[in-house]
């Protein structure tokens, strides 16, 4: 089974529209993070969480919103979408415990905003 | 100023050759570096850390690091069709915040 699960995997909303992207992690990890990737421009970081009582905004946190419901969960809102809001958004943990705290992915949604 | 700089690529090698990927970073405070390998349309997957400077070596790849240079590499040796993906480099700049470059494209040519 996959470490890390998000869901949906594919999405097509439209514009205005209210969505919510949601994942899920069996690793244990206290970090979370929420990332969009757009051709081109690598990985940029939307929200990121280190533990359920703690939230911070990540470089383009404009339009987007997050909550940690648990240690296992972690969930990015769209609140209006916007087309160029259409990207792989990539959910990734990890543990500060670990030398190099490497992050770990899940397997992305591909979101699309007509 | 980009904090992790790749070189554009992309990057054609025939199988069996060496693909040699660079990445340059502009924090020398950073500690800890990373290759993810991305095929296309898949997450990215870790497959080399490295932390200290010199070489280090897993099976095929081998990341290299130079602080006083702020420079990082990947070499593939006998590089594989199954080799061809998308190579982003990473670093850490501060408790949380994993910085990545843009990213580049190889292409294994059978």
């Amino acid at each position: 089974d996959a470490d890390v699960t998000q869901t949906p995997r594919n999405r097509i909303t439209k514009t205005g529209k209210r969505i919510m992207l949601e994942c899920s992690q069996t690793k244990g990890h206290d970090r979370m993070y929420w990332y969009r990737q757009d051709p081109g421009l690598g990985l940029r970081l939307i929200y990121y969480s280190f533990d359920v009582k703690d939230i911070n905004k990540g470089e383009i946190s404009d339009g987007y919103s997050v909550s940690r419901q648990a240690q296992a969960k972690f969930s990015l809102s769209l609140e209006s979408a916007i087309p160029n809001q259409t990207a792989l958004y990539f959910c990734a943990t990890s543990d500060p415990r670990v030398a190099g705290e490497e992050q770990y992915f899940g397997p992305g949604t591909r979101l699309t905003v007509t | 100023q980009k904090e992790v700089e790749q070189n554009s690529g992309p990057l054609s090698v025939p199988e069996g050759a060496i693909a040699s990927l660079n990445c340059t970073y502009s924090d020398r405070g950073s500690q800890s570096f990373f290759w993810y390998r991305q095929y296309s349309g898949k997450s990215p997957e870790l497959i080399m850390s490295i932390y200290s400077n010199g070489d280090k070596e897993d099976g095929r790849f081998t990341a290299q690091l130079n602080k006083a240079s702020q420079y990082v590499s990947l070499l593939i040796r006998d590089s594989q069709p199954s080799d061809s993906a998308t190579y982003l480099c990473a670093s850490h700049f501060n408790d949380y915040k994993l910085s990545f470059g843009a990213g580049t494209t190889v292409t294994v040519r059978a």
